[in-house]
């Protein structure tokens, strides 16, 4: 069965650090890898990985995937407390089923 | 451009009775899937669903839960006989084309709670 596992479950750090979300998987078949922030409730889109190696940026927010080891991380820097959210990793398959597979997330809290 | 809708965003439910969850997805959108996410859980696919069709339909359980995206109107998520167990929240997600899970927008959920 298709698994993704996300590490740690849940992290508090102070204002400006930096914080590294782990994301590892055992799929069949892997397409893509996806990064979304849960803050309140609707997840919302953060990055998509496709190819090993190559880091996908976005303000202080950066992942980068291996395919080698099956895994990604997911950097913030600077930390700020509107980085308070469920941070989820879900993998994509090729072929038959249209599901994404998602982790149980990653629970990041700032305190200022 | 209204984002994914779905209503009701709370629902109460006495054991027993049923529930139905409704999407509207984004306009222009005419594929939508169903995830579950239960409390400290990740999101569980449920169904992926084109207009009129039921594409995908393996995270489904095999009782009591349907679905449907009518040719009009929105998507509907129906739990019947709903039990203690069934409490979660149930969210909808839209995309524009068909195998583009990975460009998925999602809507705010419905938390259901069974009392």
């Amino acid at each position: 069965e298709d698994k993704v596992v996300q590490s740690p479950l849940s992290l508090v750090v102070h204002e400006g650090d930096t914080v590294t979300l782990n994301c590892s998987y055992e799929v069949t078949n892997f397409r893509s890898l996806l990064w979304y922030k849960q803050e309140k409730k609707a997840p919302t889109f953060l990055f998509m990985l496709t190819s090993s190696g190559i880091e996908k940026k976005s303000g202080r927010l950066s992942s980068i995937l291996d395919k080698k080891e099956l895994s990604s991380i997911l950097n913030i820097t600077a930390t700020q407390t509107g980085d308070s959210a469920i941070y989820l990793c879900a993998v994509s398959t090729q072929g038959g089923s249209e599901k994404l597979v998602f982790g149980k997330g990653t629970k990041l809290t700032v305190n200022p | 451009n209204a984002g994914v809708m779905q209503n009701p965003r709370h629902l109460v439910r006495r054991r027993g009775q049923e529930a139905r969850l409704r999407c509207s997805p984004m306009k222009g959108h005419s594929h939508v899937y169903w995830y579950r996410q239960l409390p400290e859980e990740g999101l569980k696919f449920m169904v992926y669903l084109q207009k009129e069709n039921i594409i995908d339909e393996s995270g489904m359980p095999k009782e009591r839960f349907s679905a449907e995206f009518p040719k009009e109107g929105p998507s509907i998520l129906r739990i019947q006989q709903v039990v203690r167990g069934d409490s979660a929240a149930y969210f909808c997600a839209s995309s524009p084309l068909r195998g583009n899970n990975e460009k998925l927008f999602f809507g705010s959920g419905t938390q259901l709670s069974v009392l």
